[in-house]
């Protein structure tokens, strides 16, 4: 079956842009997090949604990252006045159920600012 | 959740078993142990995981000590395409969240 999709692949931005990065999870996944991964790192945890709603999202760095999930399937990672430490790869996972269930991740949408 | 410890490089001849090692000393009863590599390029691939017992999948074997402080993943005839950076993770299935907090992990290249 179809894993998990991210679009853009590549996104190229100028600082200061806004860019919106999406994220299609499994079918019938209910459990979607998003992560960034900076070069030579191990990804690391931004937000955590079960269904519509963000049960945790203690990993986001500041108030310009904002994410949502409106119909509990799609989500989309919004980043406001991008700055150059903003560039990363941005990794979405999603599981059947949230709680143990393995997650399991898409390809990425590497975000470079110049 | 538990913090785990792994070499940041190994190799391994093509066709023989690659053995992965990781330290997680902390951690809880009730923590998992997850492994998953990342291939150049592309997101985290699950590969398996274990609370206890030892594990097999199609893919690789999974050996955690009795004590459960280390353990460690086999690939018992390596490929060229098992080239990648492999993460231990250790993670609680009672915390509210779930999310994995990632090392830097092994970075393993096969030989041909």
């Amino acid at each position: 079956g179809a894993g998990v999709s991210q679009t853009p692949s590549n996104k190229v931005t100028e600082k200061g842009k806004y860019v919106e990065l999406r994220c299609d999870p499994i079918s019938g996944h209910t459990a979607l997090y998003w992560y960034r991964q900076s070069l030579g790192q191990g990804p690391e945890f931004l937000i955590y949604f079960q269904g519509t709603g963000a049960a945790d999202d203690s990993g986001l760095p500041n108030d310009r990252f904002f994410a949502v999930r409106p119909e509990g399937s799609v989500s989309t990672l919004k980043i406001q006045r991008t700055e150059r430490g903003d560039s990363a790869v941005y990794l979405c996972a999603s599981s059947l159920a949230g709680g143990a269930d393995t997650q399991y991740f898409g390809p990425g949408t590497r975000l470079t600012v110049l | 959740d538990a913090k785990t410890t792994q070499p940041p490089s190994m190799d391994c001849a093509e066709g023989r078993a690659a053995n992965l090692p990781c330290n997680h000393s902390t951690i809880s009863g009730n923590e998992y142990v997850y492994w998953y590599r990342q291939i150049h390029s592309q997101g985290p691939q699950y590969i398996i995981h274990g609370l206890k017992n030892n594990e097999t999948n199609e893919m690789a074997s999974l050996i955690i000590t009795e004590d459960r402080k280390s353990s460690t993943l086999i690939l018992p005839h390596a490929t060229l395409r098992d080239t990648a950076v492999y993460y231990c993770i250790v993670r609680s299935p009672t915390s509210g969240t779930y999310k994995y907090i990632f090392g830097t992990g092994t970075r393993l290249k096969v030989l041909a």
